[in-house]
């Protein structure tokens, strides 16, 4: 079956630190793979996407996110986090062959940036 | 609107009543999607519509969860006879089409409490 696993549960960093949240997948067909942020008190918002071509693939707010096929993850970074990157990330897999556009989510990683 | 809109946005309800919950996708968006987030289990997904058909309802936990779409916008999600288990944040989500080149637009929830 497929699924998706975050590592880090909650992740507590300073202002201008380096983020790394960690996502691997299990799924052994093509994969679609999605990184989804759900500020506190807003709806889940896209942000970035993976589905074919440069495995770096670079998203809002200066978020990036690397697949690496052979480590079937897909984590996200960025150089230097803000306070207002407070939040709860998801890392998501499109189901199957990606015809319905269900999405398989991870549990979510709470990121508090300490200002 | 311009987003997806649900409502209620909280609701308490007694163990054994029956809920609607209400999803308006953004106009134009032919999939719809639920999902449900819930402690200890993250976000799951619930059932898929494209147009007012559901080719996936493979994620609704039992016979009292049922979805229907009308006129190709509205859904309602309702819950028979209600348990404390079904307590949760039920999300909505749309897109412009089924498929993994789609992204979805997620609302704000409805926060259903079971007493």
């Amino acid at each position: 079956a497929q699924s998706v696993s975050q590592h880090n549960h909650h992740v507590i960093l300073s202002e201008a630190a380096s983020l790394e949240l960690g996502c691997n997948y299990s799924y052994g067909g093509t994969v679609n793979l999605f990184w989804y942020v759900q500020y506190p008190g807003q709806h889940l918002q896209l942000l970035l996407k993976y589905f074919s071509g440069d495995p770096l693939v670079k998203g809002i707010k200066g978020f990036e996110a690397e697949f690496i096929k052979s480590k079937f993850s897909f984590n996200l970074r960025k150089p230097s986090v803000q306070w207002s990157d407070t939040a709860e990330y998801f890392c998501a897999l499109l189901h199957g062959s990606g015809n319905t556009g269900k999405l398989i989510f991870g549990q979510g990683t709470t990121l508090q940036v300490k200002p | 609107g311009a987003g997806v809109s649900q409502s209620p946005s909280n609701k308490v309800t007694e163990k054994g009543k029956d809920v609607e919950l209400r999803c308006d996708p953004i106009s134009g968006h032919t999939a719809l999607y639920w999902y449900r987030q819930s402690l200890g289990q993250g976000l799951e997904f619930l059932i898929y519509f494209q147009g007012n058909s559901a080719p996936d309802k493979s994620g609704l936990p039992s016979d009292r969860f049922s979805a229907e779409r009308t006129g190709g916008s509205v859904s309602t999600l309702t819950i028979q006879r209600t348990q404390q288990e079904d307590s949760a944040v039920y999300l909505c989500a749309s897109s412009r089409g089924g498929g993994s080149n789609q992204p979805q637009h997620f609302g704000d929830g409805t926060r259903l409490s079971i007493l």
